[in-house]
Parts: C-alpha cells; sequence; structure tokens
C-alpha cells in the first residue's frame, strides 16, 4: 500500500458526458501528479500540482483540467469525453516540487471506460 | 517521438538466474533515472534510481547500471526470484529544469521468473 488512494476504482460513461476522478496524496506529501495509461501510448504525465498550485504541465488535453485543494488532495475532471479516454488514471505523490530523492508514490488508479 | 525506450516487452528467466532489463533515452536534458514494478491492478511500485553523476546505484538485489555515453541504462536483479514477475518500467526526469519531477516512462517490459 503506496499510502495514495484513488477514487472510483472502475468508472463506466458514454460519450460526451464528464467525469471526476479523486486522489488523496500520502500523508505530508505535497506534490500531486496525474498519468494516463492507454494501450498505445503507455503511461504519460499529464500535470503536476504543487500545494494547490500547477506546476508542470504535459500532453493534458484541453477537456482535461485538474485542482489542488487546501487539504492537498487533488481532482481530475474530464469533459466531452471520447472512446480514446478510455484508459488508466493514474495519481502519485511526492514529498517536494522536484529534486532528487523525490520519488513519486503511486495510487492503485482508475480504470476508465468510455462506451 | 519516444524518449524512453524499453525495447523488449518481456523476459523470461529462471529462478535464481539473472535478470537483465535495458532502457534506452534521447533526450540529453534527462539527469534522473528510475525503474517502477507493476503488478496487475496496481500502481507503479518504485524500486531504485540513479543520478546522471553516478554510474551504478545498488539496493539489495536491484543494480542499476547507466551508460550516459550511450544513453543506455539497464536494471540488474540477481538473484531473480518469483515474486519478482512483474511490469518493470524505466522512467526519466529532467531535475536541472527545475519546474517538477515529471516523469517520461518507457513502454516497460514483462519480466516472468520461473521457479
Amino acid at each position: 500500500d503506496s499510502g495514495v488512494t484513488q477514487t472510483p476504482k472502475h468508472l463506466i460513461t458514454a460519450t460526451g458526458q464528464r467525469v471526476t476522478l479523486r486522489c488523496s496524496p500520502r500523508s505530508g506529501d505535497l506534490s500531486v501528479y496525474w498519468y494516463q495509461q492507454s494501450l498505445d501510448q503507455g503511461l504519460q504525465f499529464l500535470i503536476q500540482y504543487y500545494n494547490g498550485e500547477e506546476r508542470a504541465k504535459g500532453n493534458i488535453l484541453e477537456r482535461f483540467s485538474a485542482q489542488q485543494f487546501p487539504d492537498l488532495h487533488s481532482e481530475l475532471n474530464l469533459s466531452s469525453l471520447e472512446l480514446g479516454d478510455s484508459a488508466l488514471y493514474f495519481c502519485a505523490s511526492s514529498t517536494r516540487l522536484a529534486g532528487a530523492r523525490n520519488e513519486q508514490f503511486f495510487g492503485p488508479g482508475t480504470r476508465l471506460t468510455v462506451l | 517521438d519516444q524518449q524512453v525506450k524499453q525495447n523488449s516487452p518481456s523476459l523470461s528467466v529462471q529462478e535464481g538466474r539473472i535478470s537483465i532489463l535495458n532502457c534506452d533515452y534521447t533526450n540529453s536534458m534527462f539527469d534522473y533515472f528510475l525503474w517502477y514494478k507493476k503488478y496487475p491492478a496496481e500502481g507503479p511500485t518504485f524500486l531504485i534510481s540513479i543520478s546522471s553523476i553516478k554510474d551504478k546505484n545498488e539496493d539489495g538485489r536491484f543494480t542499476v547500471f547507466l551508460n550516459k555515453s550511450a544513453k543506455h541504462l539497464s536494471l540488474h536483479i540477481v538473484p531473480s526470484q518469483p515474486g519478482d514477475s512483474a511490469v518493470y518500467f524505466c522512467a526519466a526526469s529532467a531535475l536541472r529544469n527545475n519546474a517538477g519531477n515529471m516523469l517520461t516512462f518507457g513502454g516497460g517490459t514483462r519480466l516472468m521468473v520461473k521457479p
């Protein structure tokens, strides 16, 4: 158990819908990261938040957005869903913003299926 | 454009022997490298890391070697155990950017350790 929790575990929805994925980081961790794992693209970095502020952005679609709340939990919002958004979405957390020995601990993931 | 590549999708090894997993990268900005292990239905678990100022890092049965001139790293597991059977991901980060610890992952290698 990494200490990172994600809800829900599974999510099935239809094209065009909007969903929210939730992540609670390990106690004391200030950085939260979101990654997408799809069959054809592997694990891809989406976005990083540190202490409530967006700090790094990867190949995140404009239809996707995220935020980190004062209690440090984070939510990833996916809207206007398409079939290709079906994937595993992982949240990870680390202690600091950046640097060596700032290893990321991953949650169990949310499996999103868009029908 | 895959900046981190794991060219072997799978590897089968006998219990007690050495497992060698390989990873190549193309981005010269990468200066910190990590290996993660992933079991089905779980998130990736951090194994070991290495900074670009070193060429070797050891932790128990796991050793990571870095060859900067060849832009190549490898993970050695010795002796291999059946419980090591999992998918192994190589990941890289550009810490000098100081913008965060976003990780770029390779496609993974499935290791099977046969009893």
